[in-house]
């Protein structure tokens, strides 16, 4: 089986502007999370999503949304990007019923 | 709220030794609890996980145990080698009828394999 897939691998954005990654998940994964990864705060979870519903949110603020679609692909969103959004972005994906989550390649995603 | 703590941050051990990783969670349901692996540039790999209903999973050199009372669980690596140097990550989990829910990290240990 292909494993998860995430687009695009890199990014550069500026203040302000808004951005959209995606994670595509192992055939016949369900369930798609979202974490943000930088060094001083490890692993932050941001949501998950199960059949296109958000089952748990995390911690931040509004400008992070995401996504799923009926084929299980995610999308996730940040809008009026800051600075400190600056990071990795990982998404990891589960079969239905599955603890085991994989992850992704991730998304490095620059802010200037 | 939900916490996982971790330590020790940052491990030096000679090729060889043994290195042990510990982790304590706070929400007494969680059920589930994965490490993983990630070397630099690369994604977390899942090396071992362990349920509540067992205390303790071994896979060749790296063994995990669990101590429900005292939500404590361990990773521990034996006969250590360069390429385990890495940062490990343990996380907690509670999963639900209808498949995982989100996993609580801990902020992980950065092991370095001293040849």
């Amino acid at each position: 089986k292909a494993g998860v897939t995430q687009t695009p691998r890199y990014l550069i954005k500026t203040r302000g502007q808004q951005v959209t990654l995606s994670c595509s998940p192992i055939s016949g994964h369900r369930s798609v999370s979202w974490y943000q990864q930088t060094p001083g705060q490890g692993l932050q979870f941001l949501f998950e999503y199960f059949s296109e519903t958000q089952r748990n949110k995390g911690n931040f603020p509004g400008r992070f949304s995401g996504r799923q679609f009926s084929n299980s692909r995610s999308e996730m969103n940040v809008s009026t990007l800051e600075l400190g959004d600056s990071a990795l972005y990982l998404c990891a994906t589960a079969g239905a019923g599955q603890e085991t989550q994989y992850f992704g390649p991730g998304t490095r995603l620059l802010v200037l | 709220g939900e916490n996982v703590e971790q330590h020790p941050s940052t491990l030096s051990v000679q090729e060889g030794d043994s290195a042990v990783i510990k982790c304590t969670y706070s929400d007494s349901a969680s059920n589930y609890f994965p490490w993983y692996k990630q070397e630099l540039g690369k994604r977390p790999q899942l090396i071992i996980d362990i349920r509540s209903n067992v205390g303790e999973k071994k896979d060749q050199r790296i063994a995990v145990t669990l101590n429900k009372t005292a939500k404590h669980f361990s990773l521990h690596i034996t006969e250590t080698q360069p390429e385990d140097s890495a940062v490990y990550f343990c996380a907690a989990s509670k999963t639900g009828t209808s498949g995982t829910y989100k996993y609580i990290f801990g902020t992980g240990t950065r092991l370095k394999v001293l040849a």
